[in-house]
């Protein structure tokens, strides 16, 4: 148990909808980060967090938003959905915000299955 | 970012070491090797880190090359357990903001 948790752990929904995931990070951990993981996509690096500012962003897309509160927990947002946006989306934490060093390592939660019909 | 390459599969016997490679040949000198693995689908899991010294944990080794253009990662007991597909990913900080660029990874089966 990485101590990260993710909700819910299986979603399904129809194309056009919208869906809300949300991330716990370990306690004392300022960054979160999201990544998704398709069939012909690898995972990839969507966005990072720290301390509830914007930090770092990857190949994601419009469509797609996220935002870390206060408790620093973070959601990320999927609209306007399509077949393609299937996927399994993971959350991980760190304590840093990328100096690097122990400080830094990303630990990541079970992930969320979001299957679009 | 500097680009890893790994062999797309391996075996290895039950009880005996697992030696997994990994290529970075355009590493620069203030990245980190970091080695995570993910069994089935879920999350991935961290196994070590180093910079330039060969790092030893409860879960495995990792010895760098002198020129830091290779890496292996040893599990010294691979049990079936290990299976899992490995990834080996060299990871850039500061402006980059730490994030780590997954490949396609090395799928290790554990057989008895």
């Amino acid at each position: 148990d990485s101590g990260v948790t993710q909700t819910p752990k299986h979603l399904i929904t129809a194309t056009g909808q919208r869906v809300t995931l949300r991330c716990s990070p370990r306690s004392g951990d300022l960054s979160v980060y999201w990544y998704q993981q398709s069939l012909d996509q690898g995972l990839q690096f969507l966005i990072q967090y720290y301390n509830g500012e914007e930090r770092a962003k990857g190949n994601i897309l419009e469509r797609f938003s996220a935002q870390q509160f206060p408790d620093l927990h973070s959601e990320l947002n999927l609209s306007s959905l399509e077949l393609g946006d299937s996927a399994l989306y993971f959350c991980a934490s760190s304590f840093q915000q990328g100096q690097g060093g122990n400080t830094d390592t990303q630990y990541f939660g079970p992930g969320t299955r979001l299957t679009v019909l | 970012d500097a680009k890893t390459t790994q062999p797309p599969s391996m075996d290895c016997a039950e009880g005996r070491a697992a030696n997994l490679p990994c290529n970075h040949s355009t590493i620069s000198g203030n990245e980190y090797v970091y080695w995570y693995r993910q069994i089935h689908s879920q999350g991935p899991q961290y196994i070590i880190h180093g910079l330039k010294n060969n790092e030893t944990n409860e879960m495995a080794s990792l010895i760098i090359t002198e020129d830091r253009k290779s890496s292996t990662l040893i599990l010294p007991h691979a049990t079936l357990r290990d299976t899992a597909v490995y990834y080996c990913i060299v990871r850039a900080f500061y402006n980059q903001g730490g994030k780590l660029i997954f490949g396609q990874g090395t799928e290790l089966s554990v057989k008895p």
